[in-house]
């Protein structure tokens, strides 16, 4: 069966700094990689996603993503966070399952 | 465009009571999911429907849950009876079409308490 592990529970940065989310799953065939984030008060909704092709992807408020096969990763990035990126991100995997598979979730905060 | 409609928002019920749940997809979605989020745990899928029809209820509590959805539209989640660690947030998801390459779409989730 697929799952996903998203190893830090709750990230505390300062606006600017850089943030990295680790995201990694155990599937070893065709995967389509997700990442959501749920702001306070609001429902989840998709921030990027990688199905195929250039393993670099970008999504929505600057935030990107890289696709690394051999490590079964998915990490997310952004070079410089602001306060309106608090929010619960989440790492999500369809894998031999069409279902989504979600990991446990990331807590961010940023102080301003 | 309207997004992906649930009711009530909040529900708080004392165990072995019953609940159920709505949720309006947004319009022409073929397929329409429920998930059950834990505190502190990621969403879990409890069941998918494409149209009216069930595709997969693998993870569906069957002695307690249940699920329809009429007409291939809207959709109900009922527990009964409900147990305290039926407590979580209820959130209904819709997509075009069942395929892992669709982009699933979230409503705000029922919280549901159960004491």
């Amino acid at each position: 069966a697929q799952s996903v592990s998203q190893h830090n529970h709750h990230v505390i940065l300062s606006e600017a700094a850089s943030l990295e989310l680790g995201c990694n799953y155990s599937y070893g065939g065709t995967v389509n990689l997700f990442w959501y984030v749920q702001y306070p008060g609001q429902h989840l909704q998709l921030l990027l996603k990688y199905f195929s092709g250039d393993p670099l992807v970008k999504g929505i408020k600057g935030f990107e993503a890289e696709f690394i096969k051999s490590k079964f990763s998915f990490n997310l990035r952004k070079p410089s966070v602001q306060w309106s990126d608090t929010a619960e991100y989440f790492c999500a995997v369809t894998g031999s399952a069409r279902q989504l598979t979600f990991g446990s979730g990331t807590q961010l905060t940023v102080l301003p | 465009e309207a997004g992906v409609a649930q009711s009530p928002r909040y529900k708080i019920i004392e165990k072995r009571q019953s609940v159920a749940f709505w949720c309006n997809p947004i319009s022409g979605h073929a397929t329409l999911y429920w998930y059950q989020q834990i505190l502190g745990q990621g969403p879990k899928l409890l069941i998918q429907f494409q149209n009216n029809g069930v595709v997969d209820d693998s993870q569906l509590p069957k002695d307690r849950f249940s699920a329809e959805r009429l007409k291939g539209v809207d959709s109900t989640l009922k527990i009964q009876p409900a147990k305290l660690e039926d407590s979580a947030v209820y959130l209904c998801a819709s997509s075009l079409e069942g395929g892992r390459n669709y982009e699933q779409y979230f409503g705000p989730g029922t919280r549901l308490t159960v004491t």
